[in-house]
Parts: C-alpha cells; sequence; structure tokens
C-alpha cells in the first residue's frame, strides 16, 4: 500500500499569501495519478486537481498542481478567504489512498 | 445536475448489521464504478471500497480493514448503490461518503468528481 504524508500539518497564513502544500509517497505513484481535495467543515471533500496538475471543472486558476513519482505539491497563489480549510491528497494509481491532510488556517 | 445521496446511517451496537444507500441522479449510473470512502470524527478520509459498472463484472475492492465484513452492490434500475457492512466495530465509527469516480468504465484509477453529503454511523454500545 502506498503511504501519503502531507506537510505540514498545519499552515497559518494570511489572505493574499502564497500557500505550499506537500504530499509525498511511499513509492512512486504510476502514471502521476494523484489528486487533491478541499474539505470545509460539516461538508464532503471536492475536487480541486487530478492527474497531478489538471484542474477540476470549475476550480480556479489560483490553484495549481505539480510533481511526479514520490513528490507532489498544491499551490494557491493567493489565498482567498473561502481557501482556509483542510487539503488532502489522493493517489488512485495503485489501490487508493489517502494523505492525512494539511490545514490551511487563518493567521 | 449530478446528485448522490446517502441515507441509512444511525447508531448501532457492536457486533450488530447497518446498510447504508446512495440514491444518484443527474448522470449514466450503470456507466461508473461507485465507491465509498469514511472519515472517523476528527480525522483523514479512508477509502472503503468500490463497485465496478456491470460492463466490467460488477466486481467489488475493499480495504483490508472491512474485508470480509463489509459487501458494495448496486442496483443500475434504481441507481442506487449499497454499502452492507456486518460484525460492525467501534472503530467503524464515522461519516460514510459515496463517491463517483471521474470516468465512465472499468478503471478505478480515475479521482473522485462527485461526493454525497455523508451518513454518519456511530457504533456504540
Amino acid at each position: 500500500e502506498i503511504v501519503l504524508t502531507q506537510s505540514p500539518g498545519t499552515l497559518s497564513l494570511s489572505p493574499g499569501e502564497r500557500a505550499t502544500l506537500s504530499c509525498r509517497a511511499s513509492q512512486s505513484v504510476r502514471s502521476r495519478y494523484l489528486a487533491w481535495y478541499q474539505q470545509k467543515p460539516g461538508q464532503a471533500p471536492r475536487l480541486l486537481i487530478y492527474d497531478a496538475s489538471s484542474r477540476a471543472t470549475g476550480i480556479p486558476d489560483r490553484f495549481s498542481g505539480s510533481g511526479s513519482e514520490t513528490d507532489f505539491t498544491l499551490t494557491i497563489s493567493r489565498l482567498e478567504p473561502e481557501d482556509f480549510a483542510v487539503y488532502y491528497c489522493h493517489q488512485y494509481g495503485s489501490s487508493l489512498t489517502f494523505g492525512g491532510g494539511t490545514k490551511v488556517e487563518i493567521k | 445536475e449530478v446528485r448522490l445521496v446517502e441515507s441509512g446511517g444511525g447508531l448501532v451496537q457492536p457486533g450488530r448489521s447497518l446498510r447504508l444507500s446512495c440514491t444518484t441522479s443527474g448522470f449514466t449510473f450503470g456507466g461508473y464504478i461507485m465507491s465509498w470512502v469514511r472519515q472517523a470524527p476528527g480525522k483523514g478520509l479512508e477509502w472503503v471500497g468500490f463497485i465496478r459498472s456491470k460492463a466490467y463484472g460488477g466486481t467489488t475492492e475493499y480495504a483490508a480493514s472491512v474485508k470480509g465484513r463489509f459487501a458494495i452492490s448496486r442496483d443500475d434500475s434504481e441507481n442506487i448503490a449499497y454499502l452492507q457492512m456486518d460484525n460492525l466495530k467501534t472503530e467503524d465509527t464515522a461519516v460514510y461518503y459515496c463517491c463517483r469516480t471521474q470516468n465512465e468504465g472499468g478503471s478505478y484509477q480515475n479521482p473522485y468528481d462527485y461526493w454525497g453529503q455523508g451518513t454518519l454511523v456511530t457504533v456504540s454500545s
């Protein structure tokens, strides 16, 4: 099973700042089959990025994904108030696993 | 509009059973792999299992933590996916989400583009 480790656990930033979230896999993720989701309290996760760098439908271009093999990054170029949430990475190349999440909180 | 609505959650004693339903609309249900993902209170997401479309045998796969206790089925005539949970344990307490894979077909190698709102299952004596 591929274990995904997200860091940092919590990111404290101000609106307008840049957020960089990391997702490290214990083995290479096949074909860059990695997604990122956003989850707000009391809501279901929402797909942001798939195949490591493709934005899902309706996702603003301030969200971008990059990386390959074992190291992946989600970048939010300029944080908007609605972006403060928990973010999960998810690999679907070999079975299915999720990372433990990164909380982006208001500083 | 794609919609997924879970139901059937509640309080259940350890060792008992519960069946969750995921009622869908707005897409060709029969062509998609349907999955279940759970989230224990205050914790992260955990994949539970999925069922392929009938065109790909309707076969299922499960996480090791639930294999042999949980079973996923589907009724393509009603556009509903089910999660039968037997021999429940306290560690199964979680919100259970039903999810659709992004693309039609038999490959599980797709992200989840639509999620239901979740249903809470509490296993406690």
